[in-house]
C-alpha cells in the first residue's frame, strides 16, 4: 500500500507571496502515480496534477509548479504569487492498483 | 462532457436509520469510488466499483455497502446509522484508460 504524507497542517500567507506545499510518499512499487488534488470550500476535489515515477521534470502550469524527487521521495507544490482564490486544502495522493490513498491535507490559507 | 454527480446534497438522519446516496459518473466512465471524508479520518477510501462488480473495499463495516447499474451509475447505502457516520461522502470515477479520478461535489451527511 502507498502512504503519503503532508506534514503542513495549516499554512497562512499573504496575497502574492509564493508558498509550497510539502507531498512524501512511500511505495515499494516501481511504477507508481502522484496527484495532486484542490478542495476549495464548496467540497468538491479538483483534479491539479498526475505525475508518472518516470518523468522526474518538473513541471508548471501557470502559477502552478511541481517538483517531483524520487531521491527523497517527494512530491512538492509551489503556488507562485499566491491569490486569495487559492484558499483551500490541497491533497497530495497516490493510488494503488485502483485505491486512492489521500495525505491528510494542507489547509492554505491566502490573506488580501 | 457533464461532470459527477451526485443527489442529494445534504442530507440529515437520524440514529439507527439508513441512507442511500447516488453517484452519476461522466459519461464513458466506468469505475466508479466512493470515499467518506471526516475532519478526524481524513478521506478514506470506501469500494470501488467497474462494470456492475466490486474491485476494491476499503476497512469499513460491513453497514456500508454499494452497487452500480449497467449504465455505471452508483448507488451507497449505510444501514443503522450511527452518529460518526456524519460525513461528506464523496463519489469518484474514471475512464478504464487512466489513473485520473474525477470528483463530484459530494452528499454531506449528519446524523443526529
Amino acid at each position: 500500500a502507498q502512504k503519503v504524507t503532508q506534514a503542513q497542517t495549516e499554512i497562512s500567507v499573504v496575497e502574492k507571496e509564493d508558498v509550497t506545499l510539502d507531498c512524501v510518499y512511500e511505495t515499494r512499487d516501481t511504477t507508481y502515480y502522484l496527484f495532486w488534488y484542490k478542495q476549495p470550500p464548496s467540497g468538491e476535489l479538483v483534479f491539479l496534477i498526475r505525475r508518472n515515477s518516470f518523468d522526474e521534470q518538473n513541471e508548471i502550469s501557470g502559477r502552478y509548479s511541481w517538483n517531483f524527487q524520487k531521491s527523497t521521495s517527494s512530491f512538492n507544490f509551489t503556488i507562485t504569487a499566491s491569490q486569495v482564490v487559492d484558499s483551500a486544502v490541497y491533497f497530495c495522493a497516490a493510488p494503488d492498483f485502483n485505491k486512492f490513498y489521500f495525505g491528510s491535507g494542507t489547509k492554505l490559507n491566502v490573506k488580501p | 462532457k457533464a461532470g459527477v454527480t451526485q443527489t442529494p446534497r445534504y442530507l440529515i438522519k437520524t440514529r439507527g436509520q439508513q441512507v442511500t446516496l447516488s453517484c452519476s459518473p461522466i459519461s464513458g466512465h466506468r469505475s466508479v469510488s466512493w470515499y467518506q471524508q471526516t475532519p478526524g479520518q481524513g478521506l478514506q477510501f470506501l469500494f470501488e466499483y467497474f462494470s456492475e462488480t466490486q474491485r476494491n473495499k476499503g476497512n469499513f463495516p460491513g453497514r456500508f455497502s454499494g452497487r452500480q447499474f449497467s449504465n455505471s451509475r452508483s448507488e451507497m447505502n449505510v444501514s443503522t446509522l450511527e452518529l460518526g457516520d456524519s460525513a461528506l461522502y464523496l463519489c469518484a470515477t474514471r475512464d478504464s484508460s487512466s489513473y485520473e479520478q474525477y470528483f463530484g461535489p459530494g452528499t454531506r451527511l449528519t446524523v443526529t
